[in-house]
């Protein structure tokens, strides 16, 4: 079983669309994250969700748009996709948000725009 | 924000060998934690070691912490053509658990 899985693992799309990727753990973890992975394997946090609420949101453009229905699911809205918004966007989770544990990843869904 | 910056930024070195990489931090930490990524994979998480402790091992792997200089070390004894990957340190501090990761080194393991 898939501990985290993310949904899709390519997409590419043109300038200007709208696109969501979704992620899911099974692994009963309060605390979910989006990072994002340019091509310089740079990895930089967008947000993190802990229970459904809102924790970290780092500077990330207002086009982007985190939605979690229920701790196991944290998914993300882009709006107006832009050439720069080309990267891997990597979802993860921890057992909660106290500074303790591991990080366990999904395998990223990559963006391409054109 | 505080982000790790690992060193070399690519090693290439033969199977059997030893690689070590380093990582520099520039904030105070809770815990060091090193990734690795497999080429177009996740990052899975190898071992962490707390601010309080120096030295971690597991396996092949043995970590050492220095806070007085904001660095850590990872060594792979007796590497493996498998060990190729990208190794990321991650630095974590602050009130809300947010993992801060360095730039990451390739390690290339030739067999």
């Amino acid at each position: 079983d898939t501990a985290v899985s993310q949904t899709p693992k390519y997409l590419v799309t043109q300038m200007g669309n709208d696109k969501s990727i979704k992620c899911e753990q099974n692994l009963g973890h309060d605390t979910m994250y989006w990072y994002k992975q340019d091509s310089k394997k740079f990895l930089k946090i967008m947000f993190s969700y802990n229970n459904k609420e809102l924790i970290i949101n780092e500077t990330v453009p207002n086009r982007f748009s985190p939605k979690s229905p229920d701790k196991a699911h944290l998914n993300l809205h882009i709006n107006s996709l832009e050439l720069g918004d080309s990267a891997v966007y990597f979802c993860a989770s921890s057992q909660d948000h106290s500074n303790t544990g591991e990080l366990f990843f999904g395998e990223g869904s990559r963006l391409t725009v054109l | 924000s505080q982000q790790g910056e690992e060193d070399p930024q690519a090693l290439s070195i033969q199977e059997g060998e030893n690689a070590t990489m380093n990582c520099s931090y520039k904030t105070s930490i809770n815990n060091l934690q090193w990734y690795r990524q497999n080429s177009g994979r996740g990052l899975v998480h190898l071992i962490l070691i707390r601010s309080n402790e120096r030295e971690k091992h597991s396996g092949r792997l043995r970590v050492t912490l220095d806070t007085s200089k904001k660095s850590s070390s990872l060594l792979i004894t007796a590497s493996r053509a498998a060990d190729t990957a990208s190794y990321f340190c991650a630095e974590s501090g602050g009130s809300n658990y947010k993992l801060t990761f360095g730039k990451g080194t390739l390690l290339t393991v030739n067999p």
